[in-house]
């Protein structure tokens, strides 16, 4: 069965220090994808970014950066130099059936004090 | 804009009353997914379709009924059998079946039950 852990149930940082939120994931298939989203005050999850189970390559996009570890069953994400519009629920999420359910993190709650 | 519309924001029901949550997407999306959401968890799949008149059992379907009459809606409906009905309701897409589609959300409907 799928699983996917978050153990950080909040952080609390002040604006500029760079943060990271961990993942943590369980699976027996080979082929996977992993998902990052962010739950703001309004409560719509949005899309950050995906990973299928074959590109290990990390990624940066502007302040984010994340770093998928096969090895380790880990995909955490990075802020780098906080705001305080980066305040949110983050949740990594695990699909790794044709049907394409997510199974998803209980979340890290983020507080970027200014 | 596309997007997933959900209504209403807040609901408020009696104990022993069925409802029904109003979820619509105009981005000719394929799949459709209804999530549950308790304080300080995850996401947790109640129910989803790929595509019309058919739909599958998610995690925690009991108590819940949903319908795919039309791509555009995915209607659920809590019923009185649902022992703990009160949480925060998501309604999701993805543009096709598979484990390699994001999923886009709703803003979400808020059910409290007394």
């Amino acid at each position: 069965a799928q699983k996917v852990t978050q153990a950080q149930t909040e952080i609390s940082v002040v604006e500029k220090e760079d943060v990271t939120l961990d993942c943590v994931y369980e699976t027996r298939d080979t082929t996977y994808y992993l998902f990052w989203y962010k739950q703001p005050p309004s409560g719509e999850l949005v899309f950050l970014i995906r990973r299928n189970s074959f590109d290990e390559q990390n990624e940066i996009s502007g302040r984010y950066s994340w770093n998928f570890q096969k090895s380790t069953s880990s995909f955490n994400f990075t802020i780098t130099a906080s705001q305080v519009v980066d305040s949110a629920v983050y949740f990594c999420a695990l699909s790794e059936s044709e049907a394409g359910k997510s199974t998803f993190g209980d979340g890290t709650t983020l507080t970027v004090k200014p | 804009d596309g997007g997933i519309t959900q209504s209403p924001k807040y609901l408020f029901r009696k104990e022993g009353q069925n409802v029904t949550l109003s979820c619509e997407q105009n981005l000719n999306h394929d799949a459709m997914y209804w999530y549950r959401q308790d304080p300080g968890q995850g996401l947790r799949l109640i129910y989803y379709s790929q595509i019309v008149n058919d739909f599958q059992k998610g995690d925690i379907a009991e108590g819940y009924s949903v319908s795919r009459e039309k791509k555009e809606s995915f209607p659920l409906t809590v019923t009185s059998a649902q022992k703990n009905p009160t949480a925060f309701y998501l309604c999701a897409s993805s543009k096709v079946k598979g484990r390699q589609s994001p999923l886009h959300f709703g803003n979400g409907t808020r059910l409290t039950v007394t």
